[in-house]
């Protein structure tokens, strides 16, 4: 089974501090997607990833940004953390095609900015 | 921009009995996919069926079933003999089939789904 791993399944950190969320899926996927989950609005993407080094703002990329310097390993960052930033975060990792490939979600990262 | 919208925020259900949980989306593309996804308290998001458009026939996986009605846009749900463990957030999805496929799933905003005992 693919496996998407979320390092941290709850933070709570201050307004400004920088926060780093991190994503590693174990079926060298080449796609990568960060999604927020917020009550009443669903999944919302932030960022996603298609390669190695190469990222694509989704429809929420303000106050975010995406590394991903090796293809299992897709990192969220906040570089000053702010109140409505506190969410879920969902990764996901699908593979390459254009068929009907599944999205595999890790558990989600919920955090809470103070 | 592909919307899809879920006009239910919530059900409830007796055990045992069926229920339709409804989708729609709006697009202008001809070639897509559809999801449905189900996320337990748990909150590890997992797929429960999906349906290619250019399928007529509609995907069904056990006691999941899916009304896929092109021209209306619609593509519904359908739990036979619900059982506790159905009990979930659920998310209808869309994702176009042009472009590079890398590009992500659009979601609705999801239906609770209460299994009566």
């Amino acid at each position: 089974d693919v496996k998407v791993t979320q390092s941290s399944r709850y933070l709570v950190k201050r307004t400004g501090e920088k926060v780093f969320l991190e994503c590693v899926q174990d079926m060298d996927h080449e796609n990568m997607f960060w999604y927020r989950q917020d009550p009443g609005l669903g999944l919302r993407l932030i960022y996603f990833s298609y390669d190695v080094k190469m990222k694509e703002k989704g429809d929420i990329p303000e106050g975010y940004s995406v590394s991903r310097e090796k293809k299992e390993r897709f990192s969220l960052i906040l570089e000053s953390a702010s109140t409505n930033q506190t969410s879920m975060y969902l990764c996901a990792s699908r593979g390459q095609g254009t068929g009907a490939n599944v999205l595999t979600f890790g558990a989600g990262s919920r955090l809470t900015v103070l | 921009a592909q919307t899809v919208t879920q006009s239910q925020p919530e059900m409830s259900v007796q055990e045992a009995e069926t229920v339709t949980l409804s989708c729609t989306y709006d697009t202008s593309e001809s070639d897509y996919y559809l999801f449905w996804y189900k996320q337990p308290p748990s909150r590890q998001m997992i797929l429960v069926i999906r349906q290619e458009a250019y399928k007529q026939q509609n995907a069904t996986e056990n006691r999941f079933s899916v009304n896929f009605q092109k021209a209306a846009k619609s593509f519904s749900l359908k739990i036979s003999d619900s059982q506790l463990g159905d009990a979930a957030m659920y998310f209808c999805a869309y994702r176009s089939g042009e472009g590079g496929g890398a590009d992500g799933l659009t979601f609705g905003k999801g239906t609770h789904l209460i299994i009566q005992p």
